[in-house]
């Protein structure tokens, strides 16, 4: 049973600041990892997507990625009150399969 | 419109009764793919098409759903014999075709309610 472990939450930052939010996966052969962005009552949206270890960056969202610890990260710096949502991590296996996993999401709150 | 569409986008129904629902992916998106959300959960996957092909199916898709993906474009997923317990939102994303890409782009979903 492959599986996506989120901290449910939820979290509370205040504006500006840097919100971390973490998930462990439990297939080591996983390669394919997302994080998405639900707010509530609609459907996932993209923020980022990373393949290799190390650090991605795209604009104030950074996501981290550690094969052998089966660990990926997404922080959110110089938070807003926009970003308030449930944060959805995915995951892919491969092995010529493309479902995705998902984690049950972090609520992530922003506080003026 | 180039995002991937659903219709309908809310469904009522009663309990025994039989609901279909379609999703449109992003043009020229070969992969297609439907998932279920409840309150609270991650979306959990049901099933994928590559074209027409139906190439994978959860479990969780049980003798009372099937989808289909006939001419490779547009797809729908049908629920027979509702019963409360497919209360959830049902969401369709789309992946491009070819290179690394396996990014799934989702669409708004059809909330379905069964009375």
């Amino acid at each position: 049973q492959k599986e996506v472990e989120q901290n449910s939450g939820p979290l509370s930052v205040p504006e500006g600041a840097i919100a971390s939010l973490n998930c462990t996966y439990s297939d080591r052969g996983s390669q394919s990892f997302f994080w998405y962005r639900q707010y509530s009552g609609k459907s996932p949206e993209l923020i980022m997507s990373i393949y290799s270890n190390g650090d991605k960056e795209d604009g104030r969202f950074t996501a981290q990625l550690n094969k052998a610890s089966q660990y990926v990260s997404l922080l959110i710096r110089d938070s807003q009150p926009s970003d308030s949502a449930t944060y959805l991590c995915a995951v892919r296996s491969g092995a010529g399969s493309y479902q995705l996993t998902f984690g049950k999401g972090t609520k992530l709150s922003v506080i003026p | 419109d180039t995002g991937v569409s659903q219709d309908p986008r809310h469904k009522i129904t009663k309990r025994g009764q039989n609901v279909t629902f379609r999703c449109d992916p992003i043009s020229e998106h070969n992969r297609l793919y439907w998932y279920r959300q409840t309150l609270g959960q991650g979306p959990e996957f049901l099933t994928y098409f590559q074209n027409e092909a139906q190439l994978e199916k959860s479990r969780l898709l049980s003798d009372r759903f099937s989808a289909e993906r006939p001419k490779g474009s547009f797809s729908t997923l049908e629920i027979q014999r509702t019963e409360q317990g497919d209360s959830a939102m049902y969401l369709c994303a789309s992946t491009q075709p070819g290179g690394n890409t396996d990014t799934q782009y989702f669409g708004p979903g059809t909330r379905l309610t069964v009375l």
